[in-house]
């Protein structure tokens, strides 16, 4: 059974257009990240969640990207106006012990 | 800025050979180091990980050393088997106050054959 889990698994958008990728751990857990994977490229940074607010945010993560966790379960992640470099594969992490992280399955995101 | 660096890939290898992927890294702090792999279609899973100088993280037959005098963190593993196709990725975390975000390398593609 996989810690986090993540939906959708697959998501294609058209550029402009709003998309909300969404994760949910197993169990409770107050510290959150996402992470996105442009195809062959490296797992990038893009944000750290703790506590309902942001705790860190890489350069890539600017005002295109939000995060929250509405109803204290479900975490998201919203681009707001997509862009073609916006396609990747996301994924969310949540804490676990010594500093581990235990990853969802990922969305891959493909915007036309 | 804290960095990964991993050799490149794919590496091939027949089943049963030894396996090795090297990585460095660049580190301000003095960090905990991981190994994860992604195996096919799925997400990235925690192979090991070593949180100071001179410990070994091993897990599934695979071992890395945390060697602070070269900043080094190879993965080795005597015996590839066929199931260990997949990709790995080194990465660091800096052992700050709280949970610290991920650094990770490119990736290392190890592709396995009968």
């Amino acid at each position: 059974e996989p810690e986090v889990t993540q939906t959708p698994s697959h998501q294609v958008t058209q550029m402009g257009q709003e998309v909300i990728l969404r994760c949910v751990p197993i169990s409770n857990h107050l510290y959150f990240y996402w992470y996105r994977q442009i195809l062959g490229q490296k797992v990038e940074f893009l944000v750290s969640f703790y506590n309902n607010e942001i705790s860190e945010k890489s350069e890539i993560f600017d005002d295109q990207f939000s995060v929250e966790r509405p109803d204290g379960s479900n975490f998201t992640l919203k681009i707001r106006s997509t862009k073609l470099e916006d396609s990747a594969m996301y994924f969310c992490a949540r804490e676990g012990g010594y500093n581990e992280q235990f990853f969802g399955p990922g969305t891959r995101l493909t915007v036309l | 800025g804290d960095s990964v660096t991993q050799m490149e890939g794919p590496v091939t290898l027949s089943e049963e050979a030894f396996l090795t992927i090297n990585c460095t890294y660049t580190a301000t702090g003095y960090p905990s180091l991981f190994w994860y792999v992604q195996y096919p279609g799925e997400g990235l899973q925690l192979l090991l990980k070593a949180t100071k100088a001179d410990d070994k993280g091993s897990n599934k037959g695979f071992e890395a050393t945390y060697r602070k005098e070269t900043t080094s963190f190879h993965l080795e593993k005597g015996s590839v088997q066929v199931s260990d196709s997949a990709v790995y990725f080194c990465a660091l975390s800096d052992q700050g106050t709280g949970f610290q975000k991920l650094v990770f390398g490119t990736g290392t593609r190890l592709l396995v054959s009968p």
